[in-house]
């Protein structure tokens, strides 16, 4: 029940084309749903983060969907460019809950094609 | 420095020997996190302290791993008698509230065991 599953595990997308990345949980429980971006060497950085009270969240390209009922979120990054390429991690966690930690999805390899 | 501080970032050691890899988190943050990644994988939670409580320790993979956290200040991570198999990017994150918020990565310490 504390599972993230994301899909898919990678992704190669046209430079300007959208890029969609889809995670499902199980854990009603969960309240805060971020998203990592990871370049190679490098730490896992915050890039969006969104609450279940609202189904949309939008900074520059990048949008997170929420669907309450169907325990899923997605990223879209529009306009993708090579520069985008990185490894992407859903994530969910419990605030104030007695685990502390964040539960990360697998992760997927985008590669945005020039 | 102004985020999460890893050191080494680099440690090559011989199987059968202990290791110790340091995460200086941000200052202030009252949690911090240890993750592994093997290569081109997903991020498995290890432990996590917050402020003087005791740590979670349900992501420790054995006996061999163990972390210590002094106040809320420097970490220290501890594999003893390294097998193959630990080889992997080992990550440590701060955040400044319980959880539910945003946690800062350092840029990991990559263990090979030879």
């Amino acid at each position: 029940q504390q599972q993230v599953k994301q899909s898919p595990q990678s992704l190669i997308v046209q430079k300007g084309g959208i890029s969609i990345i889809n995670c499902a949980y199980e854990n009603t429980a969960f309240d805060y749903f971020p998203w990592y971006q990871q370049f190679p060497g490098k730490g896992p950085a915050l890039l969006i983060a969104i609450r279940p009270d609202v189904s949309e969240k939008k900074e520059g390209r990048f949008t997170i969907s929420f669907n309450k009922s169907a325990k899923q979120f997605s990223l879209h990054i529009m306009d993708s460019q090579p520069g985008d390429s990185a490894t992407y991690f859903c994530a969910a966690s419990i605030r104030g809950g007695s685990q502390g930690n964040l539960i990360f999805g697998k992760g997927t390899k985008l590669s945005v094609k020039p | 420095g102004a985020g999460v501080s890893q050191s080494p970032s680099n440690k090559v050691t011989e199987k059968g020997k202990d290791v110790e890899l340091r995460c200086d988190p941000i200052s202030g943050h009252t949690a911090l996190y240890w993750y592994r990644q093997r290569l081109g994988q997903g991020l498995e939670f290890l432990i996590y302290f917050q402020g003087n409580s005791a740590p979670d320790k349900s992501g420790l993979p054995s006996d061999r791993f163990s972390a210590e956290r002094t106040g809320e200040s420097v970490s220290t991570l501890t594999i003893q008698r390294t097998q193959q198999e630990d080889s992997a990017v080992y990550l440590c994150a701060s955040s400044p509230v319980f959880s539910g918020n945003t946690i800062y990565f350092g840029e990991g310490s990559w263990l090979t065991v030879v």
